[in-house]
């Protein structure tokens, strides 16, 4: 994709451990979002950073962001059963009006 | 607030044959989104419109689809005819407007459509 990736596509941990995603972008962002989808459900907005924020917090979500490296990464702590879903970025470019989402990370939280 | 309402929600179909997505926004909400969603091809931005205006339609596949916003409480995304490689989820979303640049977007349940 020429907007980047996000990594690992799958990750199947046990209930209570991180989960960390990242997403990897290309050109110069105004903001960059987290969504989750459940399985035969619509996307859900999780958070956004901005391009002069490095990090931010909601709840078990963390999110951070190097402009430098044009990646950002998602961590869930102490995961849950429930956190079992698939996380996307969508990225808000700086130029034009362009907002890509990635291909997303599907997530297993074992119980 | 409702959400974004979309409708059907799920649609079978077979080739040839003409299908209307429905969705409404969230009220208040100028930006208006449609997404397909495959396997192959991950999450596809289709068209957006912004008070009720079409700005960017390049994500549209083909002539065959065409999308309409009337008023600001009701937009659809229609394909004529339809193909097997249509078969997809198909989703609205709609967002406020803050700033210049689009904020969080809001999402529909989705359209499940099978072309046969």
């Amino acid at each position: 994709s020429q907007q980047g990736e996000e990594d690992p596509q799958a990750l199947s941990i046990q209930e209570g451990e991180n989960a960390t995603m990242n997403c990897s972008y290309k050109t110069s962002i105004n903001n960059l979002q987290w969504y989750r989808q459940n399985s035969g459900r619509g996307l859900v907005h999780l958070i956004l950073i901005r391009s002069n924020e490095r990090e931010k917090h909601s709840g078990r979500l963390r999110v951070t962001l190097d402009t430098s490296k044009k990646s950002s990464s998602l961590l869930i702590t102490a995961s849950r059963a429930a956190d079992t879903a698939s996380y996307f970025c969508a990225k808000s470019l700086s130029t034009g009006n362009q907002f890509y989402f990635g291909t997303g990370t599907s997530l297993t939280v074992i119980p | 607030d409702a959400g974004v309402i979309q409708s059907p929600r799920h649609e079978v179909t077979e080739m040839g044959q003409e299908v209307t997505l429905r969705c409404k926004p969230i009220s208040g909400h100028d930006y208006l989104f449609w997404y397909r969603q495959t396997m192959m091809r991950g999450l596809e931005l289709l068209i957006y419109f912004n008070n009720n205006v079409p700005i960017d339609d390049s994500g549209m596949p083909e002539d065959r689809f065409s999308a309409k916003m009337p008023n600001a409480s009701f937009s659809t995304l229609k394909i004529q005819p339809s193909e097997p490689r249509d078969s997809a989820v198909y989703f609205c979303a709609s967002s406020p407007r803050l700033g210049r640049k689009w904020e969080t977007q809001y999402f529909g349940p989705g359209t499940r459509l099978l072309v046969l």
